[in-house]
């Protein structure tokens, strides 16, 4: 079956430390990935998407992923977190010409100050 | 711009009640999704509107869902009978172009419990 992996449920930083999130996916073929974030009481919101070009995407608030096509990785960097950081973290992937997000189960960050 | 809106934000029901959920997208964005978490698990596509027609209901998890889109607006998701599992979190997100690489925006969801 299609899935998107994250290895990482709940993930506990000080403030400055850097981050690293990973993601994997298990479809061959082209597809696009994303990271989306969502606050404390917010709605979830894009963070970043790659679907071409250079593997290094930069994204909002300092955020980061590289997509390593022979990995079927898509990982999320900051290299220094904040404590407006803390949020809950999920990356997602579609088939190039599909529309639906496919969801990994997400990943708890807190960023203690 | 207004962003995509959901109500209500909670709603308790009783199994074997009827609830019905509503989204309203961003004005001008041709394609709603609806999705679901159940709690600790990944969100889960449920089905995609083009406007008023349904492009993709391979997520609905059974014949007690059913979502409509009446003129291509405001979409509503009625689950009846509700069960336990139903209970959860239903998002609903727009986008305003067809294509893969388009943006989804997401509403803040509707948490959903059955007792």
């Amino acid at each position: 079956a299609q899935s998107v992996s994250q290895h990482n449920h709940h993930v506990i930083l000080s403030e400055a430390a850097s981050l690293e999130l990973g993601c994997n996916y298990s479809y061959g073929g082209t597809v696009n990935l994303f990271w989306y974030v969502q606050y404390p009481g917010q709605h979830l919101q894009l963070l970043l998407k790659y679907f071409s070009g250079d593997p290094l995407v930069k994204g909002i608030k300092g955020f980061e992923a590289e997509f390593i096509k022979s990995k079927f990785s898509f990982n999320l960097r900051k290299p220094s977190v904040q404590w407006s950081d803390t949020a809950e973290y999920f990356c997602a992937v579609n088939r190039y010409n599909t529309d639906k997000l496919i969801f990994g189960t997400g990943t708890r960050l807190q960023v203690f100050p | 711009e207004a962003g995509v809106t959901q109500f209500p934000s909670h709603s308790v029901i009783e199994k074997g009640q009827t609830v019905t959920l509503r989204c309203d997208p961003i004005s001008g964005h041709d394609n709603l999704y609806w999705y679901r978490r159940v709690m600790g698990k990944e969100i889960k596509f449920l089905l995609h509107f083009v406007k008023e027609s349904k492009q993709d209901e391979s997520g609905m998890p059974n014949n007690r869902f059913l979502a409509e889109r009446t003129g291509g607006t405001y979409s509503t998701l009625k689950v009846q009978p509700a069960e336990l599992e139903d209970s959860g979190v239903y998002f609903c997100a727009s986008s305003q172009v067809r294509e893969s690489t388009d943006t989804q925006y997401f509403g803040p969801g509707t948490r959903l419990t059955v007792l």
